[in-house]
This record gives structure tokens, C-alpha cells and sequence, in this order.
């Protein structure tokens, strides 16, 4: 695709409720990222796919949050029993290749998650 | 302490103004350091990246970082209103390229 799509922009969420977010990456991206970015913060990392592999989820806040690559291609974060403090822009970024240290990571335009 | 710390400004300036824009980090393993661009509601994209200590050019904007005192610049010359974005500097994680650690960002308002 021309760029890294996801999906849905906005979601509003009572606290308790599951949500879903959706990343579609560059097509034959191998590097797949998921960040958190609150409000006037900078992004942080959550976790790393390579391919179908997830190979760091230090950053997951809480065993609320579960993130998967099951084709190697699109990813769904999943964030179980929202709380008020998961509430912030949710930053998918995909990369060609995960060793040159040149590679570029290439953002979505984020999901903006409001927990009420 | 965060590992890349940068104001978060607002900083306004007029257009063809020299602008400044830095950052500090504290981990000396540190080699990398990109400096990306975020407009409201879109997400953040790369402008230029550096190695080590020294400068790199790309049109009007100048990449800087110096080792030593463990400080990262981007100066952006000639200023116009659509440079009025969030800047973020940022670096790999010591994990190496695959978590970078990001500043929280500064906020640049150029005015006609």
C-alpha cells in the first residue's frame, strides 16, 4: 500500500470494555511496531514483530494488553478492560528490514483511544 | 529521568526566521539519533538521522549531535508556516533499532 493504514482513527471506549486496534503495514514490511503516545508526550515503545515473531513486548503496560502478527502481515493490539489511563494515541510503525541500522520505521497516523 | 529529554516549547517564531531545536540524552551508548516530524492528527515521520557525533545538511534543515556533552540539535533555516509541526528527536533503544526512545517534542509555531 502507499503507507501504513489504521484502523479505526477514533474509538471511544467505556472503562471496562475490550477494544481492538488495527494495523495494516507497508506491503513486504517485515518490522512491525506498536506505540503509545499520550497527550504531549513523545511515543513510547510497546512491542516489535518480525514477521509473524513477536520479539519484544517490554514495553506492554499490564497483562491488559495483548498485541499479534498472525500472518506476518496485519496486527491487532487488543487492550482487555480499559482503564482511563490507556487513554492516548495508539502509533503503528512497519520497516523493510530489521538489521540495517538505517532502516526507516514508517507511522500510521494512529488510533486516538478515549476510555470515558 | 527520561533517556531523551527536549522541551516542549511552544516555540513561535516568524517565517524565514533560524530556528533551533534541541535535545539531551543520557545514555552514552547512544550512536544513532533521528529527528522526526509529527503535524497534528497524522503520525510521525523521519526527517533526518545522524551517526556519532558531527553534522549532516538536507536543504534547509542541519543535524547536529555532539557526543560529549551529549546533545542533539536540528536548526532549520529560512523557516515557513508549514514547518509548524511537533519536532521529536529521538534514538535507539538498547536494544538496538527496533525500540527507538523518543523526547516528548517540541511544538514549533512559524507565523507568516
Amino acid at each position: 500500500g502507499a503507507g501504513v493504514s489504521q484502523s479505526p482513527r477514533y474509538k471511544v471506549a467505556k472503562r471496562g470494555q475490550d477494544v481492538a486496534l488495527r494495523c495494516d503495514p507497508i506491503s513486504g514490511h517485515v518490522s512491525l511496531f506498536w506505540y503509545q503516545q499520550a497527550l504531549g508526550q513523545g511515543p513510547e515503545f510497546l512491542t516489535y514483530f518480525q514477521n509473524e515473531a513477536q520479539l519484544d513486548k517490554s514495553g506492554l503496560p499490564s497483562d491488559r494488553f495483548f498485541a499479534e502478527r498472525p500472518e506476518g502481515s496485519v496486527s491487532t493490539l487488543k487492550i482487555q478492560r480499559t482503564q482511563q489511563e490507556d487513554s492516548a494515541v495508539y502509533l503503528c510503525a512497519s520497516s523493510l528490514i530489521t538489521t540495517d541500522p538505517l532502516d526507516t520505521q514508517y507511522f500510521g497516523p494512529g488510533t486516538r483511544l478515549t476510555v470515558l | 529521568q527520561k533517556e531523551v529529554e527536549q522541551d516542549p516549547g511552544p516555540l513561535s517564531v516568524p517565517e524565514g526566521a533560524i530556528v533551533s531545536l534541541n535535545c539531551t540524552y543520557s545514555n552514552s551508548a547512544f550512536q544513532y539519533f533521528m529527528w522526526y516530524r509529527q503535524y497534528s492528527r497524522k503520525g510521525p515521520e523521519l526527517l533526518m538521522y545522524t551517526y556519532s557525533s558531527g553534522n549532516k545538511e538536507d536543504g534547509r534543515f542541519t543535524a547536529q549531535v555532539d557526543k560529549s556533552s551529549k546533545y542533539i540539535s536540528l536548526f532549520i533555516r529560512d523557516s515557513q508556516p508549514s514547518d509548524s509541526a511537533t519536532y521529536l528527536c529521538a534514538s535507539e533503544g538498547d536494544t538496538g533499532f527496533q525500540k527507538l526512545v523518543f523526547g516528548t517534542g517540541t511544538r514549533l509555531l512559524v507565523s507568516p
